[in-house]
């Protein structure tokens, strides 16, 4: 069974500050990852995508990934209020994705 | 205006009926997937189609049917042999490619009465 862990909160930060997502998988073999953003009632949105080790910068987003630790990060920088919502992890390993349960985020004005 | 669309948005269902969830892209992808999403868990995957008349079983495939017929559409059957089918159905497309991203539908919420 391929796992996906995500601490699953609720992560409060306040505004402008940085908010830090973890996530750990499990198949060594993953290829790609991926995090989503998911409000309240809605479908997941794309926001960042990683595909070697290292960091990658999108805006106020920085991905993070380590597969020698088997573990992926998301940083949002000056959080805003309307960064609130739920953030998943997504593994990509073969033909199929697997989803961590998610990290809830408050950002408190 | 390029997307997923899925409909309907709310649907709800007596026990003992079966009901066709439905999914269209116009995005050109050739792979199509369906999730169900429950309070509290992550997305589990239902099945899966890299091309037309094609599709695989994912882990909770039980209770559940999809056809392929064309590149654009894949509907979701759900029986009534599934024993729990409340939940929160979401459909997500990707163009084939080690990278290539997946990108989902606005969701159908089932709610069994």
């Amino acid at each position: 069974q391929k796992e996906v862990e995500q601490n699953s909160g609720p992560l409060s930060v306040p505004e402008g500050a940085i908010a830090s997502l973890n996530c750990t998988y499990s198949d060594r073999g993953s290829q790609s990852f991926f995090w989503y953003r998911q409000y309240s009632g809605k479908s997941p949105e794309l926001i960042m995508s990683i595909y070697s080790n290292g960091d990658k910068e999108d805006g106020r987003f920085t991905a993070q990934l380590n597969k020698a630790s088997q573990y992926v990060s998301l940083l949002i920088r000056d959080s805003q209020p309307s960064d609130s919502a739920t953030y998943l992890c997504a593994v990509k390993t073969g033909n199929q994705f697997y989803f961590g349960t998610g990290t809830s985020l408050t950002v408190i004005p | 205006d390029g997307g997923i669309t899925q409909s309907p948005k709310y649907l709800f269902r007596k026990e003992g009926q079966n009901v066709t969830l439905s999914c269209e892209q116009n995005l050109n992808h050739d792979a199509m997937y369906w999730y169900r999403q429950d309070p509290g868990q992550g997305l589990r995957l239902i099945y899966y189609s890299q091309i037309v008349n094609d599709f695989q079983k994912g882990d909770i495939a039980e209770g559940y049917s999809v056809s392929r017929e064309k590149k654009e559409s894949f509907p979701l059957t759900v029986t009534s042999a599934q024993k729990n089918p409340t939940a929160f159905y979401l459909c997500a497309s990707r163009k084939q490619g080690r990278d290539n991203e997946q990108f989902f539908g606005p969701g159908t919420r089932l709610t069994v009465l």
